[in-house]
């Protein structure tokens, strides 16, 4: 099993800034298969990237994906109010799991 | 646009079977992908449960293996979970999702999920 874990556990940043979110896989995931979630209090996560890279439909350009192997990052370029929530990141290239989350919050 | 909902009971108790059933809207679950569920504990993390193919083929978390069944009712576009012998550690809310399948020329793979269902929780308790 791949164990997926995310950094920080807090983020307390301004709007305006720009956030820089970590995921990191005990093993390597083949052909970055990873994905990256917003939930937001009462509903239930929100795809955002997939592929490492790739935005989901509706998603804005603020939100931007990279990495490989071991090493993923979730940016948000200026955050905006709506943004903060908390980020899971997701594996499928070794059955599925998630990351434990990132709570991004209002500093 | 594809919409699902969960329903079932929202207390079960400890050693029964937990049921539920996610109905999809706004697009045929025979016209592929799978159908999967996860769960969330409350104030922690998301764990994938298993994920079920129209034609009955389905996969499961190695972890909950033993205790989890997942069934497609194509005639009412819906699918459903069983969870057997639950305790406590079985409260969660339970989502349910598409989950995206993707093939290529040589192979297919199970990837991400989306949408997801609102969610509904269920209390494990006597």
């Amino acid at each position: 099993e791949i164990v997926l874990t995310q950094s920080p556990g807090t983020l307390s940043l301004s709007p305006g800034e720009r956030a820089s979110l970590s995921c990191r896989a005990s093993q390597s995931v083949s052909s970055s298969y990873l994905a990256w979630y917003q939930q937001k209090p009462g509903q239930a996560p929100r795809l955002l990237i997939f592929g490492t890279s790739s935005r989901a439909t509706g998603i804005p350009d603020r939100f931007s994906g990279s990495g490989s192997g071991t090493d993923f990052t979730l940016t948000i370029s200026r955050l905006e109010p709506e943004d903060f929530a908390v980020y899971y990141c997701q594996q499928y290239g070794n059955s599925h799991s998630f990351g434990q989350g990132t709570k991004l919050e209002i500093k | 646009q594809v919409q699902l909902q969960e329903s079932g009971p929202g207390l079960v108790k400890p050693s029964e079977t937990l049921s539920l059933t996610c109905a999809v809207s706004g697009y045929s679950i025979s016209r592929g992908d799978y159908w999967g569920w996860i769960r969330q504990p409350p104030g922690k993390g998301l764990e994938w449960i298993g994920s079920t193919y129209y034609s009955g083929s389905s996969y499961y978390n190695p972890s909950l293996m033993s205790r989890v069944s997942i069934s497609v009712d194509t005639s009412k576009n819906q699918f459903s979970l069983r969870l057997s012998s639950v305790t406590a550690a079985d409260t969660a809310v339970y989502y349910c999702a598409r989950h995206i399948l993707y093939c290529n020329s040589s192979s297919c793979s199970l990837n991400w999920f989306a949408p997801w269902g609102q969610g509904t929780l269920v209390t494990v308790s006597s």
